[in-house]
């Protein structure tokens, strides 16, 4: 399987300056024959499932506040919250979908500081 | 806005199997674009990729529980189930489905029902 590990474990940042959350894979997810890497991010608040915030590493779902913006390619890749809001705290997760099965990172609790 | 929402028992024993069914509305299950999956997550921790289902009954498992894990689909209901055998204290977790979008010859879940809480204890 492909091990996905995120950093940091946790982030106290201030509202309205920016939040970074990294994620690294065991092995690449880039396909070289679209040049799409098959990542997501994801965030979870308290009680409530997953929501798709990014997939194909930089491509962010409708709906989602342009605040999140995700980059990188291969084997590393950041999610990038702007300027935090509080109903941004959460838990964010990254996930493969390269190889069966997909995985996730661990997580990444973004907190109010 | 298509919606997925779990159902089954929140108890079972150990060696039980546990049944949940997920049953979508404002959408249909037989849409070419979507596959349909089950994922878990343990109380404070991460989530787990345990298995996708197609319309046609067509499925992939994660191998690390593939040999006690059984996926089928109503299409008539527009419902899917988990079959999930041989239980332990291990598979305690909240356990969700989603939607697996079809996209570049992979799929990623782009929505989720709430999830149930199954709680594995004699």
């Amino acid at each position: 399987d492909i091990v996905m590990t995120q950093s940091p474990e946790s982030l106290g940042v201030s509202l309205g300056e920016r939040a970074t959350i990294n994620c690294k894979s065991s092995q690449s997810v880039l396909y070289s024959s679209n040049n799409k890497n098959y990542l997501a991010w994801y965030q979870q608040k308290p009680g409530q499932p997953p929501k798709l915030l990014i997939y194909w590493a930089s491509t962010r779902e409708s709906g989602v506040p342009d605040r999140f913006s995700g980059s990188g390619s291969g084997t590393d890749f950041t999610l990038t919250i702007s300027s935090l809001q509080a109903e941004d705290v959460a838990v964010y997760y990254c996930q493969q979908y390269y190889r069966t099965p997909p995985t996730f990172g661990q997580g990444t609790k973004v907190e109010i500081k | 806005q298509v919606q997925l929402q779990e159902s089954g028992p929140g108890l079972v024993k150990p060696s039980q199997t546990l049944s949940l069914t997920c049953t979508v509305s404002g959408g249909s299950i037989s849409s070419g674009s979507y596959y349909w999956s089950w994922i878990r997550q343990p109380a404070g921790k991460g989530l787990e990729w345990i298995g996708r289902i197609y319309n046609s009954g067509s499925t992939s498992y994660n191998p690390s529980l593939k040999s006690r894990v059984t996926m089928s689909v109503d299409t008539s209901k527009n419902q899917f189930s988990l079959e999930l055998s041989s239980l332990t204290a291990a598979d305690t977790a909240v356990y969700y489905c989603a939607r697996e979008r079809l996209e570049s010859g992979s799929f990623f879940p782009d929505s989720w029902g709430q999830g149930t809480l199954v709680t594995v204890s004699s």
